[in-house]
């Protein structure tokens, strides 16, 4: 089976341009998250949706925006870009079953912002 | 910025040798999962804990999830040269989203 897909794999923009970036979870999973991996660091946590609903908000600027589709892909999109939205962008699916919520992650889009 | 403790930060270890990386927090969890990410690419899931006190195993990993619900381990025995890369352990408070990760493990395995 296919694992989670991220599209694209890499993408270089400027100061103040938009981007969107897309993710497709693992077949009857349910839940997409969004993380932000900065060099050096851990993922940090940006957006789950469940069933199309935004269920979690990490502390992320409202320049950060995410939706969900009805096939339950997903899309991330940053307005305003700055220099230190240069980062690994990951996203993970998670079917929600034993009552929790574990997360499989997607190979990312790596956002390179000059 | 991160609430879980990891270490070490970084282990350099010859082929063969076990491996042992902890992570600790101030907060309870109700799960806990470790990671392996390589280079330029995303957190690869292995091994998952729902319980305080569970000892799971896969192959030559082992973690287990602390008593106390603010920590847990995750063994290598017998470490390979492709046990290369960086452990991530990642903790959830509630039963939904907000993974919370530690800063990593980097292991480099020599022959």
């Amino acid at each position: 089976d296919a694992g989670v897909t991220q599209s694209p794999t890499h993408l270089i923009k400027t100061r103040g341009q938009h981007v969107t970036l897309r993710c497709s979870p693992i077949s009857g999973h349910k839940s997409v998250s969004w993380y932000q991996q900065v060099l050096g660091q851990g993922p940090q946590f940006i957006f789950q949706y469940y069933e199309k609903e935004e269920r979690g908000r990490g502390n992320f600027p409202d320049r950060f925006s995410a939706r969900q589709f009805p096939n339950y892909s997903s899309e991330l999109n940053v307005n305003a870009l700055l220099l230190g939205d240069s980062a690994l962008y990951l996203c993970a699916s998670s079917p929600w079953d034993r009552g929790t919520d574990t997360q499989y992650f997607g190979p990312g889009t790596r956002l390179t912002v000059l | 910025g991160q609430q879980l403790n990891q270490s070490p930060q970084s282990m350099f270890i010859q082929e063969g040798e076990d491996v042992s990386m902890n992570c600790t927090s101030s907060s309870i969890f109700n799960t806990w999962l470790w990671y392996k990410q390589d280079p330029g690419e995303g957190p690869v899931l292995l091994i998952a804990l729902y319980k305080a006190g569970e000892l799971t195993s896969n192959g030559r990993l082992t973690a287990q999830f602390g008593i106390t619900r603010k920590d847990s381990f995750l063994n290598i025995s017998a470490s390979i040269p492709s046990d290369v890369g960086i452990y991530f352990c990642a903790g959830l408070t509630d039963s939904w989203g907000k993974l919370q990760f530690g800063a990593g493990t980097q292991v480099v395995v020599t022959p």
